[in-house]
């Protein structure tokens, strides 16, 4: 059955520095989000892309942050100076359409951010 | 703000036992509902989704949806320990600028003990 891939499983970086993070969405899904989750909380909406553009972005996703789909099946996610705060699960997340039906959405593994 | 409200719990039932998890939304225009089952450290992992008003059974599990109310809920028949977990109930906002992202409740831990 199709999965939602990321890669790492677990990035530790220093406070203002780069990170990518990596997803691979499922091959005939259309939509794709990411979401982030730090730990003991709800999991939160970052933002969503659609036809190699932002469709919705939330206040959490500031100019630090930046999504890329750089060919047919990558979708990233950069953070370009690192906080503390940044500390978080992230999810990947994709769908293949907007209808009822057939608009759920697949999480990826995810990936452990730790911001030192 | 649009919210989605869950009790955290933990709601602690014995094995063989019916788990009944509650949700409720603020956006009277939502139109698709998501349960998932989150394992400690785990991505969330899609149990069941509801558009219309009633019920909707898939195994074990039954999706109950009353708009009107404004409320979800999720009943887990025969409970096993291996469905110890937090379930989080998430709802895709109406149309206008959401392009379907989903809000989420803050998650019930659901403990079933032999």
């Amino acid at each position: 059955e199709p999965e939602v891939t990321q890669t790492p499983s677990h990035q530790v970086t220093q406070m203002g520095q780069e990170v990518i993070l990596r997803c691979v969405p499922i091959s005939n899904h259309l939509y794709f989000y990411w979401y982030r989750q730090i730990l003991g909380q709800k999991v939160e909406f970052l933002v969503s892309f659609y036809n190699n553009e932002i469709s919705e972005k939330s206040e959490i996703f500031d100019d630090q942050f930046s999504v890329e789909r750089p060919d047919g099946s990558n979708f990233t996610l950069k953070i370009r100076s690192t906080k503390l705060e940044d500390s978080a699960m992230y999810f990947c997340a994709s769908r293949v359409s907007g209808r009822a039906g057939l608009d759920t959405q697949y999480f990826g593994p995810g990936t452990r951010l730790t911001v030192l | 703000q649009k919210e989605v409200e869950q009790n955290s719990g933990p709601l602690s039932v014995p094995e063989g036992a019916i788990a009944s998890l509650n949700c409720t939304y603020s956006d009277r225009g939502s139109q698709s509902f998501f349960w998932y089952r989150q394992y400690s450290g785990k991505s969330p992992e899609l149990i069941m989704s509801i558009y219309s008003n009633g019920d909707k059974e898939d195994g074990r599990f039954t999706a109950q949806l009353n708009k009107a109310s404004q409320y979800v809920s999720l009943l887990i028949r025969d409970s096993q320990p291996s469905d110890s977990a937090t379930y989080l109930c998430a709802v895709k906002n109406a149309g206008g600028t959401s392009y379907g992202k989903l809000t989420f409740g803050q998650g019930t831990i659901l403990t079933v003990h032999p």
